[in-house]
């Protein structure tokens, strides 16, 4: 059974950093490309970024509203996605999802974690 | 960026109906389309991928159609766990986008 667990959430003053993690099990996870999407309360699903796998050499896309902030890696001898927060402001407010990609032709999101709350505030 | 819209932003349905949304995209993306279900306090899960591909598992009252800047999703017979809120997606070009959503309510 695939699964994801995100962890990490909290809060955190504006300013501050944070480190999500995303634990993959149930699925060759170094096959496939992760990505982070995240939803802010009451709000719309943003996508934030995404890694490739090692056969697209690990490459990395960012929403240019994360960009030079947040930092995606992925450690596939663990099965872990990671999200680096730094520079956090209170628009950053939202549950994060990580989720495994499916690929026919693009990647697709088939499956989702449950979700991590982040809230930014002083 | 491509820029999602959906129509209507809210539909009040009742269990039987058919329904019909509508994602328009700001410039073509081919069929990169997906489809997402959305309960309130729950990840969002796929439904419909590459415009009209159904996802594993996923009951067939679902079916997506389209391709370029318009595309529907429509649930043939409206059942209760139907009550949602579902979202477009584009994968065609980055940033990947999502539209607004259309949230399913019970008549």
């Amino acid at each position: 059974e695939v699964q994801l667990v995100e962890s990490g959430g909290g809060l955190v003053q504006p300013g501050g950093s944070l480190r999500l993690s995303c634990a993959a099990s149930g699925f060759t996870f170094s096959d496939h490309y992760m990505d982070w999407v995240r939803q802010a309360p009451g709000k719309g699903l943003e996508w934030v970024g995404r890694i490739r796998n090692k056969a697209s050499s690990y490459t990395i896309e960012y929403a240019a509203s994360v960009k030079g902030r947040f930092t995606i890696s992925r450690d596939d001898s663990k099965n872990s996605l990671y999200l680096q927060m730094n520079s956090l402001k209170t628009e950053d407010t939202a549950v994060y999802y990580c989720a495994r990609g499916l690929h026919s032709s693009v990647w697709y999101f088939d499956y989702w974690g449950q979700g991590t709350l982040v809230t930014v505030s002083s | 960026d491509i820029q999602l819209t959906q129509s209507p932003s809210f539909l009040s349905a009742s269990v039987g109906d058919r329904v019909t949304f509508t994602c328009r995209a700001s410039q073509g993306i081919s069929s990169y389309l997906a489809w997402y279900q959305q309960k309130p306090g729950k990840a969002p899960k796929l439904l419909i991928y590459a415009a009209s591909t159904l996802q594993s598992g996923v009951p067939s009252r679902f079916s997506g159609s389209g391709s370029g800047t318009e595309f529907t999703l429509t649930i043939s017979s409206l059942q209760p766990e139907d009550f949602a809120t579902y979202y477009c997606q584009q994968l065609n070009n980055y940033p990947i986008t999502f539209g607004p959503g259309t949230k399913v309510d019970i008549k």
